[in-house]
């Protein structure tokens, strides 16, 4: 019974070749994240949405976009992969700002 | 957000219970504790939460000193799955939830 849903696990790509990553949740929670894991450090969030509405962190590229075309879905765009864009992405969904979030297991993004 | 201190690693023996402290010396009145952990390949979990009562669920226990400096996450018989990074939090609310370093807790048979 997974709630919050990353596909894929694993993704490789090359360097400079824009890749998608997907999250899917069925908890209906009004509010998406993602974050970005590098190896051996603490989870960072990049955005957020809560239900249409885009709140990007200040300190996040702008290489990395998202989109949110309906309340299950959440996709994380990398414009233009470079090697320190390599690390775990993982998406997160809660039921308004004020309750706990619930994590994918995340997507491993290798660069090429 | 109020900066927390936490152990780097800790170790704890099947079946004990295990004590994890997590220091928030300038919490503010309304900053809530919570208790996350992320377990090997696997993303973060959720475990609880606390403003200044002690709180207790299925997973843990947390305890939560009167002058709100600092707290305690027990899980009650630790067993092998409770291995993993265990990160306190202290935020107003649950949305941008900043990770620190957390602890390292090993349980070993």
């Amino acid at each position: 019974d997974a709630m919050v849903i990353q596909n894929p696990r694993y993704q490789v790509t090359q360097f400079g070749k824009p890749v998608t990553l997907s999250c899917s949740q069925t908890l209906n929670h009004n509010v998406m994240y993602w974050y970005q894991q590098k190896s051996s450090q603490a989870p960072k969030l990049l955005f957020h949405y809560y239900d249409k509405d885009f709140n990007n962190e200040a300190d996040t590229p702008d290489n990395f976009q998202s989109r949110r075309p309906n309340t299950s879905f959440c996709f994380l765009d990398i414009r233009s992969p470079g090697l320190g864009d390599a690390a775990m992405y993982l998406c997160a969904t809660s039921r308004g700002t004020d309750q706990p979030q619930h994590f994918g297991d995340g997507t491993r993004l290798s660069i090429l | 957000d109020a900066k927390t201190t936490q152990p780097t690693s800790m170790d704890c023996a099947e079946g004990r219970a295990a004590n994890l402290p997590c220091n928030h010396s300038t919490i503010s009145g309304n900053e809530y504790v919570y208790w996350y952990r992320q377990i090997h390949s696997q993303g973060p979990q959720y475990i609880i939460h606390g403003l200044k009562n002690n709180e207790t669920n299925e997973m843990a226990s947390l305890i939560i000193t009167e002058d709100r400096k600092s707290s305690t996450l027990i899980l009650p018989h630790a067993t092998l799955r409770d291995t993993a990074v265990y990160y306190c939090i202290v935020r107003v609310s649950n949305y941008k939830l900043s990770f620190g370093a957390g602890t390292t807790v090993t349980v070993r048979a």
